[in-house]
């Protein structure tokens, strides 16, 4: 069965404190690897990695794969208050034309002041 | 461009009852899809469109029905509300693979249902 497995699911750190997500996955036919930020609506797109050992970095956020070892983390360095948010993996497989998106079960991140 | 659209934001059914959640979108998105967020199991997806006149069947679509005339508009249609329907349903859209694009897929604001 496809299933994509995040960790931990809740996370209470200070600002200034760096946290790392993990998101492991099984899926057959891998495309790409997803990560997104949800703050009170709708979520909102972080990256999107297909290639192993490629960091991705936007400011404080960055991302990385392992296809080998079938996981990705997401660091965010030196919090933030507003870094507050549920942060969803999602991983793509399957043809090339659907590629369906499965989610993790989020990782809620909480940064006290 | 307003993206991805979703009507009603609330709504509260009556079990038995049925209605339809409209989503549009003005990108010219060739796939859409339809997923709900309940506590602690992140997103799932109920039903999914690879372009106008193409539905297919996602990972929870018992209760659910989808059509897809056009390429704007992805309505998700309960058959008979049941309070297991109660959720938060998004609906997504983004460019065919293989356009070079970034695949991002964009996320209407969500529909707050509750069926009691």
């Amino acid at each position: 069965e496809d299933k994509v497995v995040q960790s931990p699911l809740s996370l209470v750190v200070h600002e200034g404190d760096t946290v790392t997500l993990n998101c492991s996955y099984e899926v057959t036919n891998f495309r790409s690897l997803l990560w997104y930020k949800q703050e009170k609506k709708a979520p909102t797109f972080l990256f999107m990695l297909t290639s192993s050992g490629i960091e991705k970095k936007s400011g404080r956020l960055s991302s990385i794969l392992d296809k080998k070892e079938l996981f990705s983390i997401l660091n965010i360095t030196a919090t933030q208050t507003g870094d507050s948010a549920i942060y969803l993996c999602a991983v793509r497989h399957g043809s090339s034309n659907t590629g369906k998106l499965i989610f993790g079960q989020g990782t809620t991140l909480q940064v006290k002041p | 461009n307003a993206g991805v659209t979703q009507t009603p934001k609330f709504q509260v059914l009556k079990t038995g009852q049925s209605m339809t959640l409209q989503c549009a979108q003005d990108m010219n998105h060739e796939y859409m899809s339809w997923y709900r967020q309940d506590p602690g199991m992140g997103l799932r997806l109920i039903h999914y469109s690879v372009g106008a006149g193409i539905t297919d069947q996602g990972e929870v679509p018992n209760g659910y029905n989808v059509s897809r005339s056009t390429t704007e508009d992805f309505p998700l249609r309960l058959l008979s509300a049941a309070p297991s329907q109660t959720s938060v349903y998004f609906c997504a859209s983004r460019e065919r693979l293989g356009t070079g694009g970034s695949y991002e897929q964009y996320f209407g604001p969500g529909t707050r249902l509750t069926v009691t």
